[in-house]
């Protein structure tokens, strides 16, 4: 266990079905990241929040819906999901948004539209 | 368009044997070098990182090195054990956010 839990482990929903994926970390962090894994590709940001301020959205559609109520908990809100959206969808948390923080994952949410 | 780039993509060794890998980045404008472990079915490991240019960091059998003027940082491992196998992911900070390369997949065999 990391610090960071990510839940659910595994998802599974329809092209019109709405679900929300959850992220948790009481590391005392400032700054929480989404990032998506596709086959065979790099890692690739899609959020940024910096304390519970989003700093980057990085050109993603808007069917993807992000929501930092607190610097504890990130969520990722899903509606009307296209296949090529099934991925591997990581959160991570740093102590800082700055250039010197590591960061510390969870173990992510594996994603399957169908 | 910022390219992070490793090499190899991937490498079987046998336990015991030494490796390394490159990752290369754009020489301006550099702020920090990321490394991570990620192991199948686990999460991304924070290794290192990397702010100086001429850094070397070590951490039990693995250490890395970083060359921010010509753009690559290598990581090395001695004696590769099969616990090693994993992907190896370096990460350029730029801009406020970590841009990733492809990994490095390692396999060491018994």
């Amino acid at each position: 266990e990391t610090g960071v839990t990510q839940t659910p482990r595994h998802l599974v929903m329809g092209m019109t079905n709405k679900k929300s994926l959850k992220c948790e970390q009481h590391l005392g962090h400032n700054a929480m990241y989404w990032y998506k894994q596709s086959a065979k590709k790099p890692l690739e940001l899609m959020f940024v929040y910096s304390l519970e301020e989003r700093v980057e959205n990085n050109s993603v559609p808007s069917r993807f819906s992000p929501e930092c109520p607190n610097s504890s908990h990130l969520f990722l809100h899903l509606h009307t999901l296209q296949p090529e959206d099934s991925a591997l969808y990581l959160c991570a948390s740093s102590q800082d948004s700055r250039a010197g923080y590591g960061y510390t994952f969870g173990s992510g949410t594996r994603l399957t539209v169908v | 368009i910022l390219n992070v780039e490793q090499s190899p993509q991937s490498l079987h060794v046998q336990e015991g044997d030494s490796t390394n890998f490159t990752c290369s980045f754009p020489s301006s404008n550099f702020y920090a070098l990321h490394w991570y472990r990620w192991e199948t079915a686990k999460s991304p490991e924070a290794l290192f990182v990397m702010t100086l240019n001429g850094d070397e960091k070590k951490k039990g059998r693995i250490s890395a090195t970083l060359n921010t003027k010509e753009g690559y940082s290598y990581l090395y491992i001695k004696g590769s054990q099969p616990e090693d196998s994993a992907t190896y992911l370096c990460a350029f900070y730029q801009g406020g956010k970590l841009i990733f390369g492809q990994g490095t997949e390692l396999s060491v065999k018994p």
